[in-house]
C-alpha cells in the first residue's frame, strides 16, 4: 500500500531554516502532485504549497519567498524547506499526495506528520 | 487567499443528520468542482472522505455526502454515530493554482 514517511521532529531557533523530507513509493512523483500542509497546535489545517508532476511548484501567498517545495525522483523523496523561522511556525507539517497530476486539493494519502518547534 | 468559512461547531444525537457548510468565493468553491472534505479525530492524521464535491473514496460509508450550491459546499452526515465525532475540514482548489482549507468544524455527537 502506498505510504508517505516523513523525517523526524525538529527544534529550531528563530531566524533559522528547516527542511522536512517525505519519502514515497516508487513512481509517486511521476503520477501524482504533492502538497505540504501544516497544523499549529490546537489550530486548523493550512495549505502551504504544492508541486504538480510537470511544472513549477505553487505556493500560498502567505509563504511566498519563505518556502521551497521540491521532489527528487531518484530517491522518491519530496522536500519542504521553510526559512526565516519564527515562533508562529511551530506546527506539525504534513506532506500529502494529491489524487491528480496537478494540484486539486484532494489529498488521499498523508505522511505521519513532522513536529517543528521554533524556540529560542 | 482567505480561508474558507466553516461553522466552528455542530452537534447532533446518534441516528440524526447534521450538515456542515463551507463558504468560499467565485474564485474557488464557486468556480471549480474541486472541493474536498477531511475528517480528523483529535491526535490523528486527516482522512479524505469526499472529493470533487460529491465523490467518496473507497471505504467511506455512504452516510457521508457532499454537495455544492454557488459559493457554498456542504457535507451531510446521516445516521450519526459516536465514532463520527471529529473535526471536519473542507478544502478547494483556487484560481491562483493553490489550495485553501476551511477553518474546521468540530462535530460533537451528543
Amino acid at each position: 500500500q502506498d505510504q508517505l514517511v516523513q523525517s523526524g521532529a525538529e527544534v529550531k531557533t528563530p531566524g533559522s531554516s528547516v527542511k522536512v523530507s517525505c519519502k514515497a513509493s516508487v513512481g509517486t512523483f511521476s503520477n501524482y502532485a504533492m502538497s505540504w500542509v501544516r497544523q499549529a497546535p490546537g489550530q486548523g489545517l493550512e495549505w502551504m504549497g504544492g508541486i504538480p508532476i510537470f511544472g513549477p511548484a505553487s505556493y500560498a501567498e502567505k509563504f511566498q519567498g519563505r518556502v521551497t517545495i521540491s521532489t527528487d525522483e531518484s530517491t522518491n523523496t519530496a522536500y519542504m524547506e521553510l526559512s526565516s523561522l519564527r515562533s508562529e511556525d511551530t506546527a506539525v507539517y504534513y506532506c500529502a499526495r494529491d489524487q491528480g497530476v496537478v494540484i486539486t486539493s484532494a489529498f488521499d494519502i498523508w505522511g505521519q506528520g513532522t513536529m517543528v518547534t521554533v524556540s529560542s | 487567499q482567505s480561508a474558507l468559512t466553516q461553522p466552528p461547531s455542530v452537534s447532533g444525537s446518534p441516528g440524526q443528520s447534521v450538515t456542515i457548510s463551507c463558504t468560499g468565493t467565485r474564485t474557488d468553491v464557486g468556480h471549480y468542482n474541486r472541493v474536498s472534505w477531511y475528517q480528523q479525530p483529535p491526535g490523528t492524521v486527516p482522512k479524505l472522505i469526499i472529493y470533487e464535491v460529491t465523490r467518496r473514496p473507497s471505504g467511506v460509508p455512504d452516510r457521508f455526502a457532499g454537495s455544492k450550491s454557488g459559493n457554498t459546499a456542504s457535507l451531510t452526515i446521516s445516521g450519526l454515530q459516536t465514532e463520527d465525532e471529529a473535526y471536519y475540514y473542507c478544502s478547494s482548489y483556487t484560481s491562483s493554482n493553490t489550495g485553501v482549507f476551511g477553518g474546521g468544524t468540530k462535530l460533537t455527537v451528543l
